[in-house]
C-alpha cells in the first residue's frame, strides 16, 4: 500500500522510455533471485527470476541482469507503460525457504 | 483458482485484543509463510510452514502464533495486540521451499491503537 512506499527511492521515467531498477544483494551464497512488482494496495507479484549460473534472463519487456562479482541485480523494463508504475523489489534466496527481500524502488511513469 | 486468499483486508484493534488473520490457498502448495511489511523495510518473515502439521519461526515471531492443520490453511494469531504490530501482513505460498518464488495474497492492513 501507499504507506510502504513513503521512504523509498523513486525512479521517474517518461512513458515509452526504458527503465532500469537496481538492487544490491547481501549474501554471496544466494543462488536464486526474483524481481517482484507491487502495486498500491496489492500483494507482490512475481515478474522474473534468475539463477546464479546465469548472468542475464529475458522475459516479455523485462530483462534481469546479475553481476555476482559485485552482488548486483538489475531489472530493465523496455518501453515503460503507465501500468508499470509500482514498487519493485528484489529477493535473494541464500538457501531453502528463507528469502531476503530488498526495500524496493518506486517507479513513476510520466505521461 | 483463487490463489492465496487473505481475510480481512483491513482491521483496527485495540491494544491487548487478540485476533486471527486468515490465509487460504487452493494451489496445493506445501510451503506457506507470513510476512509483515513496514515502511522503509523489506518483507520480514514471521512464521512459516513446510507442510501440514509443521511450523517454525521466522525472523520476527514474537507476539504471533501459527498452526497448519491442513495444506490449504495457515492462520496467523495475534495473542495480545501491540501498536508495534501495526503493519501490512502478507501470506505467501509456494510449490516447494526454494527456487520457485512465492504467490502472495493481497494483504491485511492492521492498525493497533
Amino acid at each position: 500500500g501507499e504507506s510502504v512506499g513513503l521512504h523509498l527511492p523513486t525512479l521517474s521515467v517518461q512513458e515509452g522510455d526504458n527503465s532500469i531498477i537496481n538492487c544490491a544483494y547481501s549474501n554471496s551464497a544466494s543462488d536464486y533471485f526474483i524481481w517482484y512488482k507491487q502495486e498500491s494496495g496489492k500483494g507482490p507479484q512475481f515478474i522474473i527470476d534468475i539463477r546464479s549460473n546465469m548472468d542475464k534472463r529475458q522475459g516479455q519487456r523485462v530483462t534481469v541482469l546479475l553481476n555476482k562479482t559485485v552482488k548486483h541485480l538489475s531489472l530493465q523494463i523496455a518501453a515503460t507503460q503507465p501500468g508499470d508504475s509500482a514498487v519493485y523489489f528484489c529477493a535473494e534466496n541464500p538457501g531453502t525457504y528463507k528469502y531476503i527481500f530488498g526495500t524496493g524502488t518506486r517507479l513513476k511513469v510520466l505521461a | 483458482n483463487a490463489g492465496v486468499t487473505q481475510t480481512p483486508k483491513f482491521q483496527v484493534l485495540k491494544t491487548g485484543q487478540s485476533m486471527t488473520l486468515q490465509c487460504a490457498q487452493d494451489m496445493n502448495h506445501e510451503y506457506m509463510s507470513w510476512y509483515r511489511q513496514d515502511p522503509g523495510m523489506g518483507l520480514r518473515l514471521i512464521h512459516y510452514s513446510v507442510g501440514a502439521g509443521i511450523t517454525d519461526q521466522g525472523e520476527v515471531p514474537n507476539g504471533y502464533n501459527v498452526s497448519r492443520s491442513t495444506t490449504e490453511d495457515f492462520p496467523l494469531r495475534l495473542l495480545s495486540a501491540a501498536p508495534s504490530q501495526t503493519s501490512v501482513y502478507f501470506c505467501a505460498s509456494s510449490y516447494n521451499t526454494g527456487g520457485s518464488g512465492y504467490t502472495f495474497g493481497s494483504g491485511t492492513r492492521l492498525t493497533v491503537v
